[in-house]
């Protein structure tokens, strides 16, 4: 079945205490993104990435770091997270091109105390 | 960026089919209008995108004006299953903008 992962679904963790939050698909997409969404702002971009080893800042890029080392994995990285990157944060992926017609994860919802 | 204005929510009757209008009088020409939905929490999922002619999928209907400042998004017959937040997207930069889309309520 044609999907994109999230592991974990569900995390609570503590300020400062660095996490991954893993993306992977099997579609054989060139095309990756993050998305975080809140209460009110909607979805915004954090990143994306055309290809392997090709990655570029959305719109709330700070505080957050990718890579894309494998053509089916972006991991998103939270190196000190605090209380404000609480959210509900998507992985998103398309075939090349300009990347428009995504296909989404299930979500990670991330509590940081 | 072309904007999109959608209105902030709408009712549907289960069976009829739901008319999703949205403006997007500043898209270029070569702009393409996507159309997205978020049934509650869930990723977004795509629906429909179109140029110029009108376009249909085992989804929906995506009717485009001749001018292109505007769009609907037709679900023929809309079911409970329907009931979610759609998004109308003019999208450019190797970027999709969400904005607040039409929250649309399909009632039994």
């Amino acid at each position: 079945e044609a999907q994109v992962t999230q592991n974990p679904r569900y995390l609570i963790t503590v300020t400062g205490k660095k996490l991954t939050v893993t993306c992977s698909q099997n579609m054989n997409h060139e095309y990756m993104s993050w998305y975080r969404q809140d209460p009110g702002l909607g979805l915004r971009q954090i990143y994306y990435s055309m290809n392997v080893e090709v990655t570029d800042k959305g719109d709330v890029p700070e505080g957050y770091k990718v890579s894309r080392k494998e053509k089916r994995n972006f991991p998103l990285i939270l190196e000190s997270p605090s209380p404000n990157q609480t959210s509900l944060y998507f992985c998103a992926s398309s075939f090349g091109g300009r990347g428009y017609e995504q296909y989404f994860g299930p979500g990670t919802r991330l509590t940081v105390t | 960026d072309a904007k999109t204005t959608q209105p902030t929510s709408m009712d549907c009757a289960e069976g009829r089919a739901a008319n999703l209008p949205c403006n997007h009088s500043t898209i270029s020409g070569n702009e393409y209008v996507y159309w997205y939905r978020q049934i509650h929490s869930q990723g977004p999922q795509y629906i429909i995108h179109g140029l110029k002619n009108n376009e249909t999928n085992e989804m929906a209907s995506l009717i485009i004006t001749e001018d292109r400042k505007s769009s609907t998004l037709i679900l023929p017959h809309a079911t409970l299953r329907d009931t979610a937040v759609y998004y109308c997207i003019v999208p450019n930069d190797y970027k999709l903008s969400f904005g607040a889309g039409t929250t649309v309520t399909v009632r039994a």
